[in-house]
């Protein structure tokens, strides 16, 4: 199994321009989630899914948006970057809440807004 | 501010020490996890506690959740190269029932 894959690994941008992180997982997992990591700040979590169809905001999801079409595929939509978007951004996933079980992480994605 | 703060924010020591890091907070949390993260990699999880008192071991380290459920320490025995990255504590709060992270702990073991 490859886990969570995220896809690109590196992205430069230009302000104003739009961009979609691709994230898939193939474990079967119900909950998945985008968390964006910045220095000394540790993760904070944007957007997460309980399952096809369903998305709910998280802590950060102003400038981001969300689909969930597939159990696999949880893509993040940026439209407008902005420089305080320069961040790496994590996929996860899990079988249930994050609390309570694994969260599986894929590598990041690391983006540049100039 | 964070919810959860993490210290030291660096450590650096040499192979064969001990050590103990800390996530400390003000609001109490249902359940408490810790991840380590290495360069270019997504964190990986050590160890979920959810009883307040809560000791749990792996192998050289130990984790233990507080009394009241606001802290919780990471105390590595015999640390060697093969700990180094980033440590992470990640709290489940009551009001938000989300997962919210510290900045973590940036430890360095030098052979």
């Amino acid at each position: 199994n490859a886990g969570v894959t995220q896809t690109p690994k590196f992205r430069i941008l230009k302000i104003g321009q739009s961009m979609t992180l691709q994230c898939t997982q193939d474990m079967n997992h119900n909950y998945m989630y985008w968390y964006r990591q910045d220095p000394g700040m540790g993760l904070k979590l944007i957007y997460y899914s309980v399952g096809a169809g369903i998305t709910d905001k998280g802590e950060v999801p102003n400038g981001y948006n969300v689909s969930r079409s597939t159990t696999e595929d949880f893509p993040l939509r940026l439209e407008l970057a902005a420089p305080s978007q320069t961040s790496v951004y994590f996929c996860a996933s899990s079988p249930l809440r994050a609390s309570t079980d694994t969260q599986y992480f894929g590598p990041g994605t690391r983006l540049t807004v100039l | 501010t964070q919810l959860l703060e993490q210290s030291p924010q660096f450590l650096s020591i040499q192979e064969g020490e001990n050590l103990t890091v800390y996530c400390n907070s003000s609001s109490v949390f249902s359940s408490l996890q810790w991840y380590r993260q290495e360069p270019g990699e997504g964190p990986v999880l050590l160890v979920t506690v959810v009883t307040g008192g809560e000791v749990k071991k792996l192998k050289r380290l130990t984790f233990q959740f507080g009394d009241a459920r606001k802290d919780s320490s990471l105390h590595i025995t015999a640390a060697q190269p093969g700990d180094t990255g980033l440590y992470l504590c990640a709290g489940l709060t009551y009001n938000n029932n989300d997962m919210r992270f510290g900045a973590g702990t940036r430890l360095t073991v030098k052979p």
